[in-house]
């Protein structure tokens, strides 16, 4: 199978600090990762895709600056939420494609995010 | 990105054989269809994913008519465990594409 995981699986900060979220395919290199936000009894909302090596591609009504991605290898890819606000509090997911393989994206377990 | 229309919800008992039906009028010709599973505070579980006429595995059958218009999945015999939120997905997920989430539909199976 193909496993991704995620760290940490909860957080809880206080306003105006900054939170980072990894993303790590264990079994497999993903060139491309994808962060989405899930907020209570709502479907997930694609956020951006992370490319191994370059700039991530955000969706529309993302803000770049807020939701830093950073995508330094073929296994990891990290969410960083600088200055966070409570309207910030989500359920963070990351997927990545095991390429090739049956054309299915493999999900993270997601990170729970409170700011105070 | 083909846009996908679920009920919201559907209810059903132990033991009954549940079908959720999408609508996907503007798929494409290389666009797949995939299912994922969703219980709270997780994320998305694949179920299954096909192309055209007929797919089954363990978990599930996909049923694909030849317009492609539409998907229906069915979950044979449900139980508790399978209360969740179904999601269809049509695109070209080959690891590359991005996945846009429709609305899901609520499953609810009671006893």
């Amino acid at each position: 199978g193909a496993v991704v995981s995620q760290h940490p699986s909860w957080v809880i900060c206080k306003s105006g600090t900054s939170v980072k979220i990894e993303c790590r395919s264990l079994d497999f290199q993903a060139t491309t990762m994808f962060w989405y936000r899930q907020f209570p009894k709502q479907s997930l909302m694609l956020m951006a895709t992370s490319n191994e090596g370059s700039k991530a591609t955000y969706e529309q009504g993302v803000e770049k600056d807020k939701f830093l991605i950073n995508h330094a290898s073929l296994t990891l890819s990290t969410l960083t939420v600088t200055s966070a606000h409570p309207e910030d509090s989500s359920f963070y997911i990351c997927s990545a494609g095991k390429q090739g393989y049956n054309y299915e994206q493999y999900f993270g377990p997601g990170t729970r995010l409170t700011v105070t | 990105l083909a846009k996908t229309t679920q009920p919201i919800s559907m209810d059903s008992y132990e033991g009954q054989e549940v079908n959720i039906t999408c609508s996907h009028n503007n798929i494409a010709t290389n666009d797949y269809i995939t299912w994922y599973q969703q219980f709270p505070s997780q994320g998305p579980r694949f179920i299954i994913q096909g192309y055209k006429t007929k797919v089954t595995n363990e978990v599930a059958s996909l049923f694909i008519p030849a317009d492609r218009k539409s998907s229906t999945l069915s979950l044979p015999r449900v139980s508790l465990s399978d209360t969740a939120v179904y999601y269809c997905l049509v695109g070209y997920p080959g690891g590359t594409d991005k996945l846009i989430f429709g609305t899901g539909t609520r499953l609810q199976v009671f006893p």
